[in-house]
């Protein structure tokens, strides 16, 4: 079983376009990472997020951790075709270390 | 560059054979994990060692499977008499103390013939 749920799990849009990428779970989890991969590569860390309710920006990218800690979600304002990749969130519980993955989300912005 | 390494990037062996994997946690770190990427799967957690100390291993298969974080050099993931199955990207990802933040290496892609 999945323990995070991601979607959509495949998007494609148009440079200049907004999208909102969905990490949900009936899980608390402590912590939540997002990162972002390329074919033939590791996932490159975007961003951890602690707190719920936690609100933070990277350049275009916006992310927030809902108020229970069991959610997650990731805004891009005006896409561009270098935002194409694939989007994983992956959360720590209260009771482990280890990374649990949702399946992804596949973007690609054309120009 | 002092982010996690691993090599080979690109390992083919045929079914039988033993692959070796290994990782350099970025400098600092003593926290290893190792996870498993199968084609059309999320990532999926295999073992979580410290230096000399296997903290977790319930995510890796009981048999074939093992691995190593000894006090120098890098940890090492062996799978012996490889099978097709164990094809997949395997990733090493390295943390210090009082963080949940991983950092990836670039993966090693295995190829079982």
């Amino acid at each position: 079983t999945q323990l995070l749920e991601q979607s959509p799990q495949f998007l494609s849009i148009q440079e200049g376009e907004n999208l909102t990428v969905y990490c949900n779970s009936s899980s608390v989890f402590s912590s939540l990472q997002w990162y972002r991969q390329e074919p033939g590569e590791g996932p490159v860390l975007l961003v951890t997020v602690v707190t719920g309710g936690e609100v933070k920006k990277l350049k275009r990218l916006t992310f927030q951790f809902g108020d229970a800690r069991k959610d997650s979600s990731l805004h891009i304002t005006a896409a561009q075709p270098g935002d194409t990749g694939l989007y994983l969130c992956a959360g720590i519980t209260n009771s482990g270390y280890a990374l649990n993955f949702g399946k992804g989300t596949s973007l690609l912005v054309t120009p | 560059n002092a982010g996690v390494m691993q090599n080979p990037r690109h390992l083919v062996r045929r079914r039988g054979q033993e692959a070796r994997l290994r990782c350099s946690p970025m400098k600092g770190h003593s926290h290893v994990y190792w996870y498993r990427q199968l084609p059309e799967e999320g990532l999926k957690f295999m073992v979580y060692l410290q230096k000399e100390n296997i903290i977790d291993e319930s995510g890796m298969p009981k048999e074939r499977f093992s691995a190593e974080f000894p006090k120098e050099g890098p940890s090492i993931l062996r799978i012996q008499q490889v099978v097709r199955g164990d094809s997949a990207a395997y990733f090493c990802a390295s943390n210090g103390q009082l963080t949940d933040t991983q950092y990836f290496g670039p993966g090693t892609r295995l190829t079982v013939l």
